[in-house]
């Protein structure tokens, strides 16, 4: 699985967007985007994903470059409960038996402040 | 919809005992994964379960093991605990059939060593 970089942290103030940047440079065609947030003490909780296009969902929205070498996850209005840990993941599709495996950075630390 | 259950919630334990991990996968899911995240760390893949077969491992020992039951449900096993070992253990269920992005993760066990 390709490697992902994060910044380690980031603030952002409550009720504006949030923008959490991943690069992937040796990312390969075959492999998707994901985004997963882990609120304290909870498990992982997946975002959104994509291959090559813009995706939009009721979480988030995420935009990867034309080249797939970095992405951003955005948050449009980000509250106090969005306050987490953001894994940016590069990953085959989960369809089938031999997929599925995720690989965790560190991730980005985003504190939301009132 | 209950979602991915785990259990026990915590558990201590001393060097060189074994320990079980039980999970229990999302209604309709029939593949389980398993993570350990250390303290400050992002999660670990340990291994993957579909059709009571381990698919897929991680870089870890022999002493994990586990098992899936008939009912999809999974257990972690780890023999000769090491200090070492004191982490969260996540657990995750997806469906194996067809192409399923999202992974459900449950709360974790909090496993302490002494």
């Amino acid at each position: 699985d390709a490697k992902t970089t994060q910044p380690p942290s980031m603030d952002c103030a409550e009720g504006r967007a949030a923008n959490l940047p991943c690069n992937h440079s040796t990312i390969s065609g075959n492999e998707y985007v994901y985004w997963y947030r882990q609120i304290h003490s909870q498990g992982p909780q997946y975002i959104i994903h994509g291959l090559k296009n813009n995706e939009t969902n009721e979480m988030a929205s995420l935009i990867i470059t034309e080249d797939r070498k970095s992405s951003t996850l955005i948050l449009p209005h980000a509250t106090l409960r969005d306050t987490a840990v953001y894994y940016c993941i590069a990953s085959p599709s989960s369809g089938g038996t031999s997929y599925g495996k995720l690989t965790f950075g560190q991730g980005t630390i985003l504190t939301v402040h009132p | 919809d209950a979602g991915v259950t785990q259990s026990p919630t915590h558990l201590i334990k001393t060097r060189g005992q074994q320990v079980t991990l039980r999970c229990s996968p999302k209604s309709g899911h029939d593949t389980v994964s398993w993570y350990q995240q250390a303290l400050g760390q992002g999660p670990q893949f340990i291994f993957q379960y579909y059709e009571e077969e381990e698919r897929q491992r991680g870089n870890f020992p022999d002493r994990f093991s586990g098992h899936q039951f008939p009912n999809y449900s999974s257990e972690l096993n780890v023999n000769a605990l090491w200090l070492g070992d004191s982490a969260l253990y996540l657990c995750a269920s997806r469906s194996g059939g067809g192409f399923h992005y999202e992974q459900y993760f449950g709360p974790g066990t909090r496993l302490t060593v002494t």
